[in-house]
């Protein structure tokens, strides 16, 4: 079974810096789906940005970016120039290319992010 | 993509009753999901609802439980039975369309057992 872990419970950034958060993931299938999923308080998931693991290039959405390293099994999430409505949960997640029908997301435990004025 | 609605947002429900909450799709979706957080934690997967057949429960879930419907390929509902306080969680409806790698989620119910 696939396990994603994010071993920063809580993180925190100053307004207009840069913050990296971290996920590794364990998997023996060679092809899948990596996504950056955030929840503000509202509680709606919405997508940040998602990784093809048959693509090379690190994928980019304006101010955030990813460091996709298949070997390593990591997927960390780049946030530049931090804005106070980026504070939220951010939760990594895995879906398998491979398995016919298995469509489910595999999620890490999240990091809370707190944007400091 | 799709526009998830979601109902109820929030319930507050005596321990032993029964709630179901429904999930509307803007759009056809090929498949819809149930997830459960927990205070304080990651999302798991309670079942898969495919429209037509019966929907596929994950590892520690069962239908007497959860029962779900999908009677069409906009819409779905999740059943929460017999409620206790360990039932307290966020419920979270999520589907993918046939073009899309990614899913979209509602905004969740969030259900408080008492």
């Amino acid at each position: 079974a696939q396990t994603v872990t994010q071993s920063q419970p809580e993180m925190s950034v100053q307004e207009a810096e840069t913050v990296t958060l971290s996920c590794t993931y364990d998997t023996s299938e060679s092809d899948y789906y990596l996504f950056w999923y955030k929840q503000p308080p509202s509680r709606q998931m919405i997508l940040v940005i998602r990784q093809e693991a048959y693509k090379q290039q690190n994928a980019t959405e304006n101010r955030f970016s990813v460091n996709f390293q298949k070997a390593a099994k990591s997927f960390s999430l780049k946030i530049s120039d931090s804005q106070l409505g980026d504070a939220a949960m951010y939760f990594c997640a895995y879906r398998s290319a491979i398995r016919a029908g298995s469509y489910q997301l595999t999620f890490g435990k999240g990091t809370k992010l707190s944007v400091i004025p | 993509s799709a526009v998830i609605s979601q109902k109820p947002s929030r319930d507050i429900c005596q321990r032993g009753t029964s709630l179901t909450i429904q999930c509307q799709v803007d759009s056809q979706v090929t498949m819809m999901f149930w997830y459960r957080q927990q205070p304080g934690q990651s999302l798991t997967l309670i079942a898969t609802a495919n429209q037509g057949s019966e929907a596929t429960y994950e590892s520690g879930f069962v239908i007497d439980k959860f029962p779900i419907s999908r009677p069409n390929l906009t819409f779905s509902t999740l059943t929460v039975s017999n409620m206790s306080p360990e039932d307290s969680s966020i419920y979270l409806c999520s589907a993918r369309t046939g073009g899309n790698t990614e899913a979209f989620f509602g905004q969740g119910t969030r259900l408080t057992v008492v």
